[in-house]
């Protein structure tokens, strides 16, 4: 059973930093790509960012280019969202995502999310 | 970017009915859309890929439609569980964006 688990969120002032992570069983996890969407409060759902199986090609939304950075270890199974001089905007529950498809170094194929966990909040707020 | 336009913002039916959700894209996707069902506090969950096939698990009252820029998402009998909101999402090119969403609620 594929599971994937959030965690990291919290209430952090505008300019700060935090960093999610997010579990991930019951796959092979080197074999997908993964993704960050978040919603915020009362919101739609806005995709962030994707990260391919082997961690090679990434892709941001151009709200948080150079702002957030993805990366995942296989060793640990563990997808991660580091993100860096946070806004009032930014405030959302963030939802890791299992791609069915996969990514190449110029795009994503059958990137739709069959899997999600069940969020993390976070508020940016001084 | 392409943008994904879902119509109507709200929806108000009764059980038993038959329901319409429409989705616009900004240019062709082919029939590169998935939709979603999300109820509050949870997760959004796959209905729908490839613009009309059926995720495994997901009652047969649920069907899609549609290629190129215009999609539906139809539930044919609507039921108490269903009272939710719906989200299309396309995933012909980066990046990937959603709907606004669909919410259905109890007439």
């Amino acid at each position: 059973e594929v599971q994937l688990l959030e965690s990291g969120g919290g209430l952090v002032q505008p300019g700060g930093s935090l960093r999610l992570s997010c579990a991930a069983s019951g796959f092979t996890f080197s074999s997908y790509a993964m993704s960050w969407v978040r919603q915020a409060p009362g919101k739609g759902l806005e995709w962030v960012s994707t990260i391919s199986g082997s961690g090679g090609s990434t892709y941001y939304a151009d709200s948080v280019k150079g702002r957030f950075t993805i990366s995942r270890d296989s060793s640990k199974n563990t997808l991660y969202l580091q993100m860096n001089s946070l806004r009032a905007e930014d405030t959302a529950v963030y939802y890791c995502a299992k791609s069915t498809g996969y990514c190449s170094s110029t795009s994503c194929y059958e990137h739709y999310f069959a899997y999600w966990g069940q969020g993390t909040l976070v508020t940016v707020s001084s | 970017d392409i943008q994904m336009t879902q119509s109507p913002s709200t929806l108000s039916a009764s059980v038993g009915d038959r329901v319409t959700i429409t989705c616009r894209a900004s240019q062709s996707i082919s029939t590169w859309l998935a939709w979603y069902q999300q109820k509050p506090g949870k997760a959004p969950n796959l209905l729908i890929y490839k613009a009309s096939s059926l995720e495994s698990g997901v009652p047969s009252r649920f069907s899609g439609s549609g290629s190129g820029t215009d999609f539906t998402l139809t539930i044919s009998s609507l039921q108490p569980d269903d009272f939710a909101t719906y989200y299309c999402q396309q995933y012909n090119s980066y990046s990937w964006t959603f709907g606004q969403g669909t919410k259905v609620e109890i007439k």
